[in-house]
């Protein structure tokens, strides 16, 4: 199994600018959930998914969209680009939030810089 | 709100030395607890997770408790190595349907074991 994988690992933006950040999982996981990590501020919850076409808000959801059409994608757009957004990406899954199989596996992030 | 803690913010001890790594959480309604550690630049890599019901954990070196009534849980790492310096980070899943699949972080241990 690949795991949790992202691309792209670096990306540089001009403030305005729209891209989509790529999550994809092999594992067959239903649960998955993109955060931010930011120095001082850990890591903050974006959105989640809990399983294909369904999708929810989490902490911090404001200048992201999120879809969930197959079990296996999980992809974050950024709308208008703003340096706020500038951080590390971590999008993370899990085959169920309960049990031995709560476990979270993370992705490798993204690390993105808006100018 | 669930508020997670850790402290301290950085531990530096010199190799061979038992570690101690503690975390506290504020609401006691969740499924689990997960310790995680992250490399510089790197994601996250799941080192334990321990469900609600559960008093402890164990996987090699590392040993993790819960006492979920206190809202406490110690991640024990014995006869530690240069190479598990890393920053540590705790985090819970709630088990409040409305919060989802939210996973709560603290702010993570920043470890230096020195040969």
């Amino acid at each position: 199994n690949a795991g949790v994988t992202q691309t792209p690992k670096f990306q540089v933006l001009k403030t305005g600018q729209s891209m989509t950040l790529q999550c994809a999982q092999d594992m067959n996981h239903e649960y998955m959930s993109w955060y931010r990590q930011d120095p001082g501020m850990g890591l903050r919850l974006i959105h989640y998914s809990v399983g294909a076409g369904i999708t929810d808000q989490g902490e911090v959801p404001n200048g992201y969209n999120v879809s969930r059409s197959t079990t296996e994608d999980f992809p974050l757009r950024l709308l208008s680009a703003a340096p706020s957004q500038t951080s590390v990406y971590f999008c993370a899954s899990s085959y169920s939030r309960q049990g031995a199989s709560g476990t979270q596996y993370f992705g490798p992030g993204t690390r993105l810089l808006v100018l | 709100k669930q508020e997670v803690t850790q402290i301290p913010a950085a531990l530096s001890v010199p190799e061979g030395e038992n570690l101690v790594l503690n975390c506290s959480f504020t609401d006691s309604a969740i499924y689990n607890l997960q310790w995680f550690r992250q490399d510089p630049g790197k994601g996250l890599t799941s080192l334990l997770l321990i469900q609600s019901s559960q008093r402890e954990q164990t996987s090699g070196r590392l040993n993790a408790s819960l006492d979920k009534s206190s809202g406490r849980s110690t991640l024990y790492i014995a006869a530690s190595q240069p190479g598990d310096s890393a920053t540590y980070l705790c985090a819970v899943r709630s088990s409040v349907k409305a919060a989802g699949n939210k996973l709560t972080f603290g702010g993570g241990t920043r470890v230096l074991v020195k040969p």
